[in-house]
């Protein structure tokens, strides 16, 4: 069974352009969660989706976003980037509504300049 | 809330050695727990979890992890270490419960284990 994927990899964004990034989930999961990995603040949870509907979200400003497609495809997107925003950012899948273990893809490493 | 403390920031071992990589949770419900392992420019892999059942739970590759309750904790080991086996490790949690746990893994701040030949 293929993994979790993402894409893309990596990304150069400038201050205050917006960037969407894309998650793949493992073929049968329907939850999808989002991280953020910096070196200053460790991994930080985003926010999930489950059957399209965000069910949780961590404690980042309203500039982060992001929906899940019938397929259980994800997207995230962040408006307005800021220089903090540079990160690695992980998406992971689950299958019975994030309660369990999750499943990671590679990461997107966004730098913002 | 919950909160995950990975006691040690570094870990260096030389190969063959035994290793302990400890981590200690707090939280005012029950827990489900995660070791995950991250390479150099790599996501995370899950290393090994308890859910329930036996408070000690094994990995494919020699790593064991003891839930103990009592002392809200989740040790990693493992008894003789390979050069392969230097990564990143984190520890993570969830709640057992619903609401604000769905999809929320808690993670510690990670240990860096080093094995040196």
């Amino acid at each position: 069974k293929a993994g979790v994927t993402q894409t893309p990899r990596y990304l150069i964004k400038t201050r205050g352009q917006q960037v969407t990034l894309s998650c793949s989930p493992i073929s049968g999961h329907r939850s999808v969660s989002w991280y953020q990995q910096t070196p200053g603040q460790g991994l930080q949870f985003l926010f999930e989706y489950f059957s399209e509907t965000q069910r949780n979200k961590g404690n980042f400003p309203g500039r982060f976003s992001g929906r899940q497609f019938s397929n259980s495809r994800s997207e995230m997107n962040v408006s307005t980037l800021e220089l903090g925003d540079s990160a690695l950012y992980l998406c992971a899948s689950s299958t019975a509504a994030g309660r369990y273990e999750q499943y990671f893809g590679p990461g997107t490493r966004l730098t913002v300049t | 809330a919950q909160s995950v403390t990975q006691l040690d920031s570094q870990v260096p071992v030389f190969e063959e050695a035994p290793v302990e990589l400890r981590c200690n949770y707090s939280s005012s419900v029950s827990v489900y727990l995660f070791w995950y392992v991250q390479y150099p420019n790599q996501g995370l892999q899950l290393l090994l979890k308890y859910l329930s059942g036996s408070t000690l739970v094994e990995s494919i590759n020699g790593f064991e992890a003891e839930f103990n309750k009592s002392q809200t904790s989740f040790h990693l080991r493992k008894p003789s270490v390979h050069i392969s086996d230097t990564a990143e490790y984190f520890c993570a949690v969830t709640l057992n419960a619903g609401g604000t746990s769905y999809g929320k893994l808690t993670f510690g701040q990670g240990t860096i284990l080093t094995v040196h030949p």
